[in-house]
């Protein structure tokens, strides 16, 4: 059972319109929610993230909306460029104790931007 | 900074071969995973290590053994090989338990002929 939901499978966009990922989760006790970028023949990287404890986080072009009532979140990409073409990674973590924390990944979307 | 180097980068096996993935972090990080990655599946963890010594099972362990021989290394090994074997196992590591940041290698590409 996939947790971690992500949407759309693959998104193609313009160059300098805004992309908009969607994820969604089930469970009401993941209290943080990182993004990770991924280009090809790399490993994912921490892009920007987000605790449950906040709506919105912004860094530089990018932006996390995150609705904790819906279990939902998003990340926006304003001006998108080129270079933003990747796989786009939604997680969520449990902050659990006795250290066994780990992250739950949704299945990816596929960012491709036109220049 | 640091990296994470994981070797080989591509491995070939036979069905029913036992095949070893290995992982070093040169960040001095306490915990270190194992995810395969699967088109279309996103990440799916298989083993983690809180800390030296410490060994703990994921979601997609049946099928895999692993090792954390010292703190900068973690192996995995495929124990049978199967013919729908193949996927990317990528290696992380983060500073300690929470997990908040994790730090990637580029990956072993696993083929099973």
């Amino acid at each position: 059972q996939q947790q971690v939901r992500q949407s759309p499978q693959s998104l193609t966009v313009w160059e300098g319109e805004t992309a908009i990922l969607n994820c969604s989760y089930e469970n009401s006790a993941f209290d943080y929610f990182p993004w990770y970028q991924q280009f090809p023949g790399e490993g994912p990287a921490l892009l920007i993230s987000i605790l449950s404890v906040s709506d919105k986080k912004e860094d530089g072009r990018f932006t996390i909306f995150f609705n904790k009532r819906e279990k939902k979140l998003s990340l926006h990409i304003a001006d998108s460029q080129p270079g933003d073409s990747a796989t786009y990674f939604c997680a969520a973590r449990v902050l659990a104790t006795g250290g066994n924390n780990k992250l739950t990944f949704g299945q990816g979307t596929v960012l491709s931007v036109i220049p | 900074g640091g990296i994470i180097t994981q070797t080989p980068k591509f491995l070939i096996g036979q069905e029913g071969q036992k095949l070893t993935l290995k992982c070093q972090q040169n960040f001095n990080h306490d915990t270190m995973y194992w995810y395969r990655q699967d088109s279309g599946k996103g990440l799916r963890l298989i083993y983690y290590s809180i800390t030296e010594n410490d060994l703990q099972k994921g979601d997609l362990s049946e099928g895999y053994d692993a090792s954390r021989e010292k703190k900068s290394s973690f192996s995995l090994t495929v124990t049978s090989a199967q013919k729908n074997e193949m996927a990317v196992f990528l290696c992380a590591s983060s500073i300690d338990w929470s997990a908040e940041t994790l730090y990637f290698g580029s990956g072993t590409r696993l083929t099973v002929l």
